[in-house]
């Protein structure tokens, strides 16, 4: 049962132009959402978060949309740069819990085109 | 600070045999999770630790196992391994405390592949 779920597998973008990354959830107890970018031979690294209270939050280049009610979420790049190909990971996290349980998705590789 | 450290980075093993991660955390850190990360499948949650009890764990069976020793430090040990076992095994640390902002620093990973 995938709960976060990353519906492209890739996606390619040409240099300057946006990047549009998506994301669907099922389980609405998920109230913080995190995107991780994965380099090849290297651990995942955060990138940006958003909390449910929120509809946008906005980093640099980066900015995260969450959509409650349609259980969506998606990253936007702008303008996207060859250094931001990468694997995207969408996850969610139950603040409420007494954990660190991450749900991720599978994952979106971004190939960024000069 | 130094980041999180795993060991070994690339394993080969045979089906049959087991395995033992070893994962450092930040310093300070106490919460060490683990992650399977296959292609198709994303980061798959396999168990955490803080304080050297296992708080939370994933769908998977009972050859995977992990502990956590009193310097934070962790090791997860997979038993009569499988094909499908291979993958990279990941390891995240974090503060812990619960009702903050979930972020995880990861390792570079241990891949494993099982011939």
């Amino acid at each position: 049962d995938q709960q976060v779920k990353q519906n492209s597998p890739s996606l390619s973008v040409q240099e300057g132009r946006i990047s549009i990354l998506n994301c669907d959830y099922t389980n609405s107890m998920f109230d913080y959402f995190l995107w991780y970018k994965k380099y090849p031979a290297e651990g995942p690294t955060f990138l940006i978060s958003i909390s449910s209270i929120k509809d946008k939050n906005e980093d640099g280049r980066f900015t995260v949309f969450l959509n409650k009610s349609a259980k969506h979420l998606s990253l936007h790049i702008v303008p996207s740069q060859p250094g931001d190909s990468a694997v995207y990971f969408c996850a969610a996290f139950a603040l409420g819990g007494a954990t660190n349980k991450l749900i991720f998705g599978t994952g979106t590789l971004l190939a960024v085109q000069p | 600070k130094a980041g999180v450290t795993q060991t070994p980075r690339y394993l080969i093993k045979t089906r049959g045999q087991q395995v033992t991660l070893s994962c450092s955390p930040i310093s300070g850190h106490r919460s060490v999770s683990w992650y399977q990360q296959t292609p198709g499948q994303g980061l798959q949650f396999l168990f955490e630790y803080f304080s050297e009890t296992q708080r939370n764990k994933g769908n998977f069976p009972g050859r995977f196992s992990g502990r956590q020793f009193s310097n934070s430090r962790s090791e997860m040990n997979v038993s009569t391994l499988e094909l499908g076992d291979s993958a990279l095994y990941l390891c995240a640390s974090s503060s812990g405390t619960s009702g903050i902002t979930g972020e995880l620093f990861f390792g570079e990973g241990s891949r494993l592949t099982v011939l």
